[in-house]
């Protein structure tokens, strides 16, 4: 089955870390660049992260930039998100996607719940 | 950055037509042939139901339909459905990713 499964989610102090995980099957992940998306409790979709599908070129919203990190493992047919100096704005579902290319996310997974607070 | 904007609700009864609008900047939307369209029903992931401005995905009915002029997208969901109620969320390919701020759309 192609599908996309994040896991790592959960609850953490302001200033903590947590680092996501999405794990990947049915189709060739090394293909494909792919993205992390976020949608914080009652609001819209913003874009956090992408990687090329080599994983050469990273780039990310501004509103992370130096605190998060995108990085994957084609062996693995893994995508991992390292969050750092955790804020609660950063409260959110996050998605991973598959990025057919010029960001059309054609495949989501379910999300994992990321909670920042004391 | 500053998201895509998007009326914060739409509305038609069954059987009818409806268009929601995305409107971006000479950056975005009116740059590249790239806005995708992204339906989400509560709870759920998002669903990736145009890209390329006026592409459907395999498995999305014609009943959903995108088009752009300029800077503005438009999305258009024809023969309304109940199960048509949902968010929609439009994105454009530009240096940094945005997506618009949602779209309710309620089936009357």
């Amino acid at each position: 089955e192609v599908q996309l499964v994040e896991s790592g989610g959960g609850l953490v102090q302001p200033g903590g870390s947590l680092r996501l995980s999405c794990a990947a099957s049915g189709f060739t992940f090394s293909d494909y660049w792919v993205d992390w998306v976020r949608q914080a409790p009652g609001k819209g979709l913003e874009w956090v992260a992408n990687i090329e599908p080599d994983g050469s070129g990273k780039y990310y919203v501004d509103s992370v930039k130096g605190r998060f990190t995108i990085s994957r493992d084609n062996a693995k047919n893994s995508l991992y998100l390292q969050m750092n100096s955790l804020r609660a704005e950063d409260t959110a579902v996050y998605f991973c996607a598959r990025n057919r290319g010029w960001f059309s996310l054609d495949l989501w997974g379910q999300g994992t719940l990321v909670t920042v607070s004391s | 950055q500053s998201a895509l904007t998007q009326p914060p609700s739409a509305s038609g009864s069954p059987g009818q037509s409806v268009t929601i609008s995305c409107t971006g900047s000479s950056s975005d939307v009116g740059a590249y042939n790239y806005v995708s369209w992204y339906q989400q029903h509560p709870g759920k992931a998002p669903k990736l139901i145009i890209y390329e401005v006026t592409k459907r995905p395999s498995g999305v009915p014609d009943r959903f339909s995108g088009s752009k002029s300029g800077n503005t997208a438009s999305l258009t969901v024809s023969g309304l459905q109940a199960d048509d109620e949902a968010d929609y969320y439009c994105a454009s390919f530009r240096v940094s990713r945005v997506f618009g701020g949602g779209t309710k759309l309620t089936v009357l």
